[in-house]
């Protein structure tokens, strides 16, 4: 099974900040990444999918990078809206796997 | 509007099973492949099995392969998910999740079930 490790696994910063999240995969998969936003009680939200790709509906201030093994996520001005717990997941080859989260807190 | 509606949830005891159950609206249910994704307590998400849209193709977690049985009912706009011989760890809040055109990014996802496994 491929692992998936964000880093850092909590984030705290202020309104405004810029904030980089890091997934890596313990092999290649292309660029077969997806970021979701998840807040408590609520349905996970697709973000990014491809590594890059912005889905539709979702802030511009999200981007995605990377490929291969070593991905990124960040949102440029983080807004009150974004405080939440953000995961990776790679679908390249079954079984689907998410990194364990990255909860990003109010500093 | 997509929506995706589960049901089923509840308290059961070790060993025991359920039918969870997920109901689609908005849009074509019969050409996407459909997923069960789950969350327990304190925990991050896990992916738990997935289906085609013909259900040529069934996939599941290791570590509910044998116990739970993935299926769905393309007449019906619904998809199941049988869970048998549950364990203390099988407690979570399950979410069904419509796959991203065939890809494997999940772009829509239900409010999910609550299944609590405790004597």
């Amino acid at each position: 099974d491929i692992q998936m490790t964000q880093s850092p696994s909590t984030l705290s910063a202020s309104v405004g900040d810029r904030v980089t999240i890091t997934c890596r995969a313990s092999q290649s998969i292309d660029s077969w990444l997806a970021w979701y936003q998840h807040k408590p009680g609520t349905a996970p939200n697709l973000l990014i999918y491809r590594a890059s790709s912005l889905q539709s509906g979702v802030p511009s201030r999200f981007s995605g990078g990377g490929s291969a093994t070593e991905f990124t996520l960040t949102i440029s001005s983080l807004q009150p809206d974004d405080f939440a717990t953000y995961y990776c997941q790679q679908y390249n080859s079954y079984p689907w796997t998410f990194g364990q989260g990255t909860k990003v807190e109010i500093k | 509007e997509v929506q995706l509606v589960e049901s089923g949830g509840g308290l059961v005891k070790p060993g025991g099973s359920l039918r969870l159950s997920c109901v689609a609206s908005g849009f074509t249910f019969r050409t996407f492949t459909m997923n069960w994704v789950r969350q327990a307590p304190g925990k991050g998400l896990e992916w738990v099995s997935s289906i085609s849209s013909g259900s040529s193709y069934i996939y599941y977690a290791d570590s509910v392969k044998g116990r739970f049985t993935i299926s769905r009912d393309n007449a019906k706009n619904s998809l199941y998910l049988q869970v048998n011989i549950l364990r203390a760890e099988d407690t979570a809040v399950y979410y069904c999740a419509r796959d991203f055109g065939g890809s494997g990014a999940l772009d829509y996802w239900g409010q999910g079930t609550l299944v609590t496994v405790s004597p």
